[in-house]
């Protein structure tokens, strides 16, 4: 089975432009999670989706934005880029089987889109 | 808060020996699931091992197991038998709650250098 894809994996932007990053997780996984990682914060929630609802977000301002399309697949979106938002962006996926009552299933995460903002 | 305290920032360890990993936690919750995750220097996120606290066995995978002393809320890794390979950052996670639905609360990493 194919793991986590990200795209595109290396990005280079400059201030003020906006990004649009992708996710396609593992074949029948239904959840994705977005976290940014970063030396000096380390590894953030930004989002998760899952049945193309935002069930959960983090404390990020609301420049950072996503969605999720009905095959699961993800896009997370920066708009007005600060030099802040530097960062490797981590994209994960996990199954959620209908009848689980677990409101957690283990992530598998992808490869990372490194974003450099000029 | 939900807090996750990894106190090694570094640590190096040689070939085919053995080393312990700590991460203590803090949550009010009684239900949560525990992870260690690797990072090579590729940065891919790995998964490790897991953890559900309501289990009181600890989990083991292949040479990697944990300590999990849920009334100490101590969660620490053990890496048998070294191999260069396992040469990363290693990341202590847990996530908690319906309404946290996948939102893993990670450490701040421990870099973890095997020497041959």
């Amino acid at each position: 089975k194919a793991g986590v894809t990200q795209t595109p994996r290396y990005l280079i932007k400059t201030r003020g432009q906006q990004v649009t990053l992708s996710c396609s997780p593992i074949s029948g996984h239904r959840s994705v999670s977005w976290y940014q990682q970063t030396p000096g914060q380390g590894l953030q929630f930004l989002f998760e989706y899952f049945s193309e609802t935002q069930r959960n977000k983090g404390n990020f301002p609301g420049r950072f934005s996503g969605r999720q399309f009905s095959n699961s697949r993800s896009e997370m979106n920066v708009s007005t880029l600060e030099l802040g938002d530097s960062a490797l962006y981590l994209c994960a996926s996990s199954f959620y089987p209908k009848t689980s009552g677990s409101f957690t299933d283990t992530q598998y995460f992808g490869p990372g889109t490194r974003l450099t903002v000029l | 808060a939900q807090t996750v305290t990894q106190s090694q920032p570094e640590m190096s360890v040689q070939e085919a020996e053995t080393v312990t990993l700590s991460c203590t936690y803090d949550t009010s919750e009684s239900n949560y699931y525990l992870f260690w995750y690797k990072q090579p220097p590729s940065r891919q996120m790995i998964l490790v091992i897991r953890q559900e606290a309501y289990k009181q066995q600890n989990a083991t995978e292949n040479r990697f197991s944990v300590n999990f002393q849920k009334a100490a809320k101590s969660f620490s890794l053990k890496i048998s038998d070294s191999q260069l390979g396992d040469t990363a950052m290693y990341f202590c996670a847990f996530v908690y709650g319906s309404s946290n639905t996948g939102k893993l609360i990670f450490g701040q990493g421990t870099t973890l250098q095997v020497k041959p």
